[in-house]
């Protein structure tokens, strides 16, 4: 069955350095997502992306974040110089076109920010 | 805004208990409802949907009746299992909207 995976489960970084989180979503899917889970609370939306180009994002997707698909498989969330704050687990999702709105997780990136 | 309200957790029950877990969802239009799991270390998996309102999404047992009159979408199983224990998150996507808008999430654990 496919499946959304991400690299690496787990990254420890120094404040203010430079990170890029990596996932490759299911391969007929179009439609790609960056969601954070911050330890004990609700998962944030934070971007949605479509025919290259950003759709959707909220107000916690400020400069200091941005999503490429460099290739035709990838999907990266960068954060150019993180914060203790942005420690988080980070879920990509990717869905196909029309459908129901599902959506389907990869099992997220532990960001630890120190 | 959209928004989702979960009933406050955690949930301890016995095994072949019956569960329910509350949901209560603001939005404007129709939006289409889901219940996410996330069972420890991993991440969220699709449990159920349903997208117009008296559609019931059913899996594993579980099951979630879209009720448009009461704005709910409550999970429910007849019997949970010690397996089931994990992290439950309501969920709903606005009509028209790309994001998926989480509630709090409820962690349900089930003791033998």
């Amino acid at each position: 069955e496919p499946e959304v995976t991400q690299t690496p489960s787990h990254q420890v970084t120094q404040m203010g350095q430079e990170v890029i989180l990596r996932c490759v979503p299911i391969s007929n899917h179009l439609y790609f997502y960056w969601y954070r889970q911050i330890l004990g609370q609700k998962v944030e939306f934070l971007v949605s992306f479509y025919n290259n180009e950003i759709s959707e994002k909220s107000e916690i997707f400020d400069d200091q974040f941005s999503v490429e698909r460099p290739d035709g498989s990838n999907f990266t969330l960068k954060i150019r110089s993180t914060k203790l704050e942005d420690s988080a687990m980070y879920f990509c999702a990717s869905r196909i076109a029309g459908g129901l709105g599902e959506q389907f997780f990869g099992p997220g990136t532990r960001l630890t920010v120190l | 805004g959209d928004s989702v309200t979960q009933m406050e957790g955690p949930v301890t029950l016995s095994e072949e208990a019956f569960l329910t877990i509350n949901c209560t969802y603001t939005a404007t239009g129709y939006p289409s409802l889901f219940w996410y799991v996330q069972y420890p270390g991993e991440g969220l998996q699709l449990l159920l949907k349903a997208t117009k309102a008296d559609d019931k999404g059913s899996n594993k047992g579980f099951e979630a009746t879209y009720r448009k009159e009461t704005t709910s979408f409550h999970l429910e199983k007849g019997s949970v299992q010690v397996s089931d224990s994990a992290v439950y998150f309501c969920a709903l996507s606005a009509q028209g909207a790309q994001k998926l808008v989480f509630g709090q999430g409820t962690r349900l654990t089930i003791n033998p």
